[in-house]
C-alpha cells in the first residue's frame, strides 16, 4: 500500500473553502485515492474516492493530477461541524478492509 | 439502516479476564476487520476476514484473537487482557464486491484495562 503524506493541521474560518493536499508519490497504477473523516471518539467516515481527474459528491470535491503523485481535498464553505481529523489513504479495491491510516490532517474550523 | 454495531461501548477490565468485543453488520459486508487507535499512533488494524472462516492477521495481532463463523458478526477475543490493550477499537466492514473502497465502521468501544 502506498505510503501518505499529509499536513498535521489546518485551521480555518466558517465559510471559507477548505484544501488539503495529500503526497501518494508511489501510488500503483491499480490504486484508488480515499478520503475519510473522523470525529472525536468516533469511528472514521467515508467521504469521496477517486482515481483520476476530479470527483465531486454532495460533501466534498477531490481533485487528482494527471501523475497521481497528489491529491487535494476540497471541502466548500466549512462549517464548525465540519472540524475533524481527514485522512487520505491510497490502496487497491481489491485489498478490501486492508485500510492504512496515516496521522491525518486536523482541521480546525473557527467561528 | 446500514450499520457496523459494536458492544459494549465502553469496558473496563482487569489484568487477564477474558473479555470479548462484539461486531455486527447488517450489509452482508464480506470484508471485515478490527482497528485500536491510540493517541499519536492514529488507527492500526489488529485482524481482518475476507470471508467466513477466513481470517489474517493486521499490523498489530499480539494478544488478539478473532473468529467469522457467521457473515455478519466479527467479535475481538482478549484472552488475557494486558494494560497495554487499554486503547479504542473499532470494527469495520466494506463490500468488495461492489468494487468499491468505501468502509463503514462501528462507533467504537473504549476499552481500559487496569
Amino acid at each position: 500500500l502506498a505510503k501518505t503524506t499529509q499536513p498535521i493541521s489546518m485551521d480555518s474560518y466558517e465559510g471559507q473553502e477548505v484544501n488539503i493536499t495529500c503526497s501518494h508519490n508511489n501510488i500503483a497504477t491499480n490504486d484508488y485515492i480515499t478520503w475519510y473523516q473522523q470525529f472525536p471518539s468516533q469511528g472514521p467516515r467515508f467521504i469521496i474516492q477517486g482515481y483520476k481527474t476530479k470527483v465531486t459528491n454532495e460533501v466534498a470535491s477531490l481533485f487528482i493530477p494527471a501523475d497521481r503523485k497528489s491529491s487535494t481535498l476540497s471541502l466548500p464553505r466549512v462549517s464548525l461541524s465540519d472540524t475533524a481529523v481527514y485522512y487520505c489513504l491510497v490502496g487497491s479495491k481489491a485489498a478490501g478492509n486492508k485500510l492504512t491510516f496515516g496521522g491525518g490532517t486536523r482541521v480546525l474550523v473557527k467561528p | 439502516e446500514a450499520q457496523v454495531t459494536q458492544n459494549p461501548r465502553y469496558l473496563i477490565t482487569v489484568t487477564g479476564k477474558k473479555l470479548t468485543v462484539t461486531c455486527s453488520q447488517n450489509m452482508n459486508h464480506e470484508y471485515m476487520s478490527w482497528y485500536r487507535q491510540d493517541p499519536g499512533l492514529g488507527l492500526r488494524q489488529i485482524y481482518y476476514s475476507m470471508n467466513v472462516e477466513v481470517t489474517d492477521k493486521g499490523d498489530v495481532p499480539e494478544g488478539y484473537k478473532v473468529s467469522r463463523k457467521e457473515k455478519r458478526n466479527f467479535p475481538l477475543i482478549l484472552e488475557s487482557p494486558s494494560p497495554n490493550q487499554t486503547s479504542l477499537y473499532f470494527c469495520a466492514s466494506s463490500d468488495r464486491g461492489r468494487g468499491s473502497t468505501e468502509a463503514f465502521f462501528g462507533q467504537g468501544t473504549r476499552l481500559t484495562v487496569v
